[in-house]
């Protein structure tokens, strides 16, 4: 199973740009790099998925460099509405979802 | 499109007692998951489901919590008998396919606190 390693908690002001990097120093040639959002009192939401350099949609980038042991997450232009706990999840998608370790997470807060 | 249903939203039981979770994942969708969110944690998966097959249920606390998918579908989640550390969110999830690589989105469900005594 591959182990993520993610800042515990983060600080940002409304209109940055926030990045949250994510460690997995033995991510498996089949593995994906999966980020979701979670809100209090909701189940994690979706935000990107990739396996190799960017990915962006309309929500996020996704940046993986080329040996793959890192990620970082770009969410542009925060609101306040983006406070949430963030998750970096990595493993092969073929297989169980066990491997898929959501960890403790990265809490976000935005700050007026 | 209607989103992954849960229910109930909240349960408080005593210890000893025993507890039902009901989920209703999204149309078509194949794959099933049972999470287990304890309070400051991430959510730990405990059983996995792909049409009404288990498909990995390795951290399920068997001697006490049980699920079914009849007809691969809906889910039921039972905790019994509980124990004060079974205190948690339980999340339901699906997604199109677990089995078949590439892009693996779960959506999830609001989840069911429950809270023992």
């Amino acid at each position: 199973l591959a182990k993520t390693t993610q800042p515990i908690s983060m600080d940002s002001y409304e209109g940055q740009e926030v990045n949250i990097t994510c460690s997995h120093n033995n991510i498996a040639t089949n593995d994906y790099i999966t980020w979701y959002q979670q809100f209090p009192s909701q189940g994690p939401r979706f935000i990107i998925q990739g396996y190799k350099t960017k990915v962006t949609n309309e929500v996020a980038s996704l940046f993986i460099p080329a040996d793959r042991k890192s990620s970082t997450l770009s969410l542009p232009r925060v609101s306040l509405s983006d406070t949430a706990v963030y998750y970096c999840l990595v493993g092969d998608m073929g297989g169980s979802a066990r491997q898929l370790t959501f960890g403790s997470g990265t809490q976000l807060t935005v700050l007026p | 499109e209607a989103g992954v249903a849960q229910s109930p939203r909240y349960k408080i039981i005593e210890k000893r007692q025993s507890v039902a979770f009901w989920c209703n994942p999204i149309s078509g969708h194949a794959t099933l998951y049972w999470y287990q969110q304890i309070l400051g944690q991430g959510p730990k998966l405990l059983i996995q489901f792909q049409n009404n097959g288990v498909v990995d249920d390795s951290q399920l606390p068997k001697d006490r919590f049980s699920a079914e998918r009849l007809k691969g579908v809906d889910s039921t989640l039972k905790i019994q008998p509980a124990k004060l550390e079974d205190s948690a969110v339980y999340l339901c999830a699906s997604s199109l396919t677990g089995l078949a690589g590439g892009r693996y989105e779960q959506y999830f469900g609001p989840g069911t606190r429950l809270t023992v005594t």
